[in-house]
């Protein structure tokens, strides 16, 4: 079946370091790809998604591009900041089944 | 604009019990999706309801239900609780069936002693 594997945390960085988290996935169909941040004692907020290959989404400086030819969809950003330190989730849907399935979480903290 | 409201936030049970938890979608939204958080299983989908359906459901024992009222809001019950169930419960409401726009509330909290 379907399914996401992200990088496992915590991933620690100092403030204004480029940030990578990994995730891949496994899909026989056609699927949308999400990334959700969780801070704490809140739900999920949706930070950017790409329903097609070669897509890319982007927002908040966060920029993940689909990948088709290596499943992947990993999420990046050039300078972090304390604010963002989260819990982040890449999850993927495909249309064919309607369910939407999420990677572990990875759990970032940035150092001022 | 309100955001997506969950009460309580907060709730423990004892096993065998069983304990219903509500959702109240952003105003305008017709689909309310369930998810269950756990340390080990992390974020389960659990299901959609759309206009009163449900449309889709995770692979969860009958013990979990739900259900959505022609206002929107909607109701997740579990009975006969089990330790396992303790885990932050997720609502998410949407315009549109499917997942592409899900807005999450911040959870139930329930704590199965």
């Amino acid at each position: 079946g379907d399914s996401v594997t992200q990088m496992e945390g915590p991933v620690t960085l100092s403030e204004e370091a480029f940030l990578t988290i990994n995730c891949t996935y496994t899909a026989t169909g056609y699927p949308s790809l999400f990334w959700y941040v969780q801070y704490p004692g809140e739900g999920l907020q949706l930070l950017l998604k790409a329903t097609k290959a070669d897509d890319k989404g982007s927002n908040k400086g966060f920029e993940a591009t689909y990948r088709k030819e290596t499943t992947s969809f990993h999420l990046e950003k050039g300078s972090v900041q304390v604010s963002d330190s989260a819990v982040y989730f890449c999850a993927l849907s495909d249309t064919r089944d309607d369910k939407i399935i999420f990677g572990k979480g990875t759990r970032l903290h940035i150092l001022p | 604009k309100a955001g997506v409201t969950q009460t309580p936030r907060y709730l423990i049970k004892t096993r065998g019990q069983q304990v219903t938890l509500s959702c109240s979608p952003i105003s305008g939204h017709r689909s309310v999706s369930w998810y269950q958080q756990t340390p080990g299983q992390g974020l389960q989908f659990l299901f959609e309801y759309f206009s009163e359906t449900q449309r889709n459901k995770g692979n969860f024992p009958g013990r979990f239900s739900g259900r959505q009222f022609s206002n929107s809001r909607s109701e997740m019950n579990v009975s006969t609780l089990e330790l396992g169930d303790s885990a932050l419960y997720l609502c998410a409401s949407s315009t549109q069936q499917g997942f592409n726009e899900q807005f999450f509330g911040p959870g139930t909290r329930l704590t199965v002693l």
